[in-house]
């Protein structure tokens, strides 16, 4: 019953350094998703997937990459963090089109 | 472009006031309109997908409504537990997939 697991659930950096996050789902879900929800901005769009092997640019893609290698997993990377970056990043999936999400718990980081 | 706009951006309710949350959104064309709700730390849960005007889903003292222009969230009779934030979002024909639009959040709290 885990659904959608987003690992690590914190993290600080340091302006420059990089990281992945990882988002795995067990419900064999095509669509997958990475979000940003800032204060007063909402969620917002970073990257998608609608299949393995599969990715496309969101709203604000920008210092990020991502891939999806295996169909459960969709990988985040910060590849130069900047403060800009600090936010919580959300997860989700979904099994096709016009179906409602299912989010992960979020990664709260923080980019000093 | 696709818009979602949500309002009141704050409410304070007492236990029992009803009240409604309002959506109001500009697409190319909607193929589903979501409310979610978002607890604190927490991942977004699903709520409702509405998908034509007129059309009602209920569930517990929550009712979704959707006109050609908005989208209402009744809540009738609300209780403590009802407190947190409610996220609308569209996704329009006019995208290339499964992309979620989100509005801010109404951050509802409920006081006893």
């Amino acid at each position: 019953n885990a659904g959608v697991t987003q690992t690590p659930k914190f993290r600080v950096l340091k302006t420059g350094q990089s990281m992945t996050l990882l988002c795995a789902q067990d419900m064999n879900h095509e669509y997958m998703y990475w979000y940003r929800q800032d204060p007063g901005m909402g969620l917002r769009l970073i990257h998608y997937s609608v299949g393995e092997g599969t990715t496309a640019k969101g709203e604000v893609p920008d210092g990020y990459n991502v891939s999806r290698l295996k169909k459960q997993n969709f990988l985040l990377g910060l590849e130069s963090a900047a403060p800009s970056q600090t936010s919580v990043y959300f997860c989700a999936s979904s099994a096709g089109e016009a179906r409602g999400y299912t989010f992960g718990s979020g990664t709260r980081l923080t980019v000093v | 472009e696709d818009q979602v706009t949500q309002s009141p951006e704050a409410l304070r309710l007492q236990e029992g006031e009803s009240s409604s949350l309002n959506c109001s959104y500009t697409v190319s064309g909607l193929r589903g309109l979501f409310w979610y709700r978002q607890d604190p730390g927490k991942g977004p849960e699903f709520l409702f997908t509405l998908y034509s005007a007129g059309e009602e889903k209920e569930k517990e003292r929550l009712k979704a409504t959707l006109t050609k222009k908005e989208s209402f969230l009744h809540i009738t009779a609300p209780k403590p537990e009802d407190s947190a934030t409610y996220l609308c979002a569209v996704q329009s024909y006019g995208g290339a997939t499964n992309k979620l639009i989100f509005g801010t959040g109404t951050l509802l709290a409920v006081q006893p």
